[in-house]
């Protein structure tokens, strides 16, 4: 069946430091979404990516979807405290209706 | 965007016995999504619920276990049925957005159970 691997499992940083997560679909993907969601809190809708090779970006996030649309990454660049939180990929395959396939969550931790 | 609020935000249960998780929505929409979310983990489907149909249960998920009510378009509750300390968990109610051409979903605060 449909897998969303997401790496790191966990990340370390120092404030200022950037961050990445790496999101990798075993199939083609209609979309793919990004949620985050904070220690003790639900998820929450950032962004989704259509297109073949999209970006985009919110302030200090950026967004790339793979020219084969399987892949993904977030990219926050100058971590604050405030990033701190669990970002989730969510992979929508093609024919799966409205039912996402969700990534194990890449766990961000920022020291002040 | 959507609100949803569900009840009870968290409980402490006795194992064999069942719980009813609330979900309401503050429009009507088509589906509403249940997920389940382990300590730590990420969140896996439970059932897709549409209103005035049976709900679509996921790959090791059965409505004995878990059954769902839908009665209207604002509302919809999942039941733990029979618990063991196995199913301690968040469980997580969601909403599709009616946006068209973005399908992003709404989660609900969540309900934390216990299982003793």
């Amino acid at each position: 069946g449909q897998q969303v691997m997401q790496i790191p499992q966990y990340q370390h940083v120092q404030e200022g430091e950037d961050f990445t997560t790496y999101c990798n679909s075993s199939t083609t993907l209609s979309n793919i979404q990004w949620y985050k969601q904070r220690p003790g809190g639900h998820p929450v809708f950032l962004i989704q990516l259509v297109k073949s090779g999209e970006v985009k970006k919110q302030k200090r996030l950026t967004f790339q979807f793979g020219e084969a649309k399987k892949n993904s990454s977030l990219h926050i660049t100058a971590t604050q405290t405030t990033d701190v939180g669990t970002y989730f990929c969510a992979g929508l395959p093609w024919g799966a209706g409205n039912m996402l396939t969700f990534g194990g969550g890449t766990r961000l931790m920022v020291k002040p | 965007s959507a609100v949803i609020s569900q009840k009870p935000s968290r409980d402490i249960c006795q194992r064999g016995t069942s719980l009813t998780i609330q979900c309401q929505v503050d429009s009507q929409v088509t589906m509403m999504f249940w997920y389940r979310q382990q300590p730590g983990q990420s969140l896996t489907l439970i059932a897709t619920a549409n209103q005035g149909s049976e709900a679509t249960y996921e790959s090791g998920f059965v409505i004995d276990k878990f059954p769902i009510s839908r009665p209207n378009l604002t509302f919809s509750t999942l039941t733990v049925s029979n618990m063991s300390p196995e199913d301690s968990s968040i469980y997580l109610c969601s909403v599709e957005s009616d946006r068209g051409y973005y399908n992003e979903q709404f989660f609900g605060p969540g309900t934390r159970l216990t299982v003793l």
